[in-house]
């Protein structure tokens, strides 16, 4: 069963603009990640958040989590056509293994 | 260069027949993984192993198996008792903190 489910599914913006993305997750973490996929490709580690932490920041990106709702959120800053790609969260519980959504495919129109 | 390859980029196998997928990574991280994705879909486990000579049945292990006799390898095999092969397989490996480093995958058609 998977973890996460990411929200919306699929999203499209203008270059410029910010992008987010939500995800909700079902048992116990002990922290969320996000990864990003371009087409056809492996994934990319883009940051980790911890189940004790409600924010953290890594250039344009910016992570919020909250364990009372079970959910976290994604949001890419000043947008590019090169942030293209699909998104994913996953949460790492107890067993340390993985978990990942089904994904949001963000578009950015140049 | 350090970093995890996975080979071939493309497979195609006839139905019946077992393939093997090959995942190296130089990274000397302990823990590797196998993952299968679907068109539109997220990642599900098909096997993981955090120690050579060791590892475990992820969600969707049914029709697939693996070795782990070396630290850098981690192959997994396809077999004939996979009903629905056909999907884009990804390699990852992890130093035990968690975050996960993936290789490019492998897609693999059945025909």
């Amino acid at each position: 069963s998977q973890q996460g489910e990411e929200d919306p599914q699929a999203l499209s913006i203008q270059e410029g603009e910010n992008a987010t993305m939500n995800c909700s997750y079902k048992t116990s973490i002990n922290n969320l990640q996000w990864y990003r996929q371009n087409s056809g490709r492996g994934l990319v580690h883009l940051i980790l958040i911890r189940s004790n932490e409600r924010e953290k920041h890594s250039g344009r990106l910016r992570v919020t989590l909250d364990t009372s709702k079970k959910s976290s959120s994604l949001l890419i800053t000043a947008s590019r056509a090169a942030d293209t790609a699909s998104y994913f969260c996953a949460g790492v519980g107890s067993a340390r293994q993985l978990t990942f959504g089904s994904g949001t495919q963000l578009t950015v129109l140049p | 260069d350090g970093g995890i390859t996975q080979s071939p980029k493309y497979l195609f196998r006839k139905e019946g027949q077992n393939v093997t997928l090959s995942c190296e990574q130089n990274l000397n991280h302990d823990a590797m993984y196998w993952y299968r994705q679907d068109p539109g879909q997220g990642l599900r486990l098909i096997y993981y192993s955090q120690i050579v000579n060791d590892f475990q049945k992820g969600d969707i292990a049914e029709g697939y198996s693996v070795s782990r006799e070396k630290k850098e390898s981690f192959p997994l095999t396809v077999t004939s008792a996979q009903k629905n092969p056909t999907a884009f397989y990804l390699c990852a490996s992890s130093p035990n903190s968690d975050t996960q480093y993936f290789g490019p995958g492998t897609r693999l058609t059945v025909l």
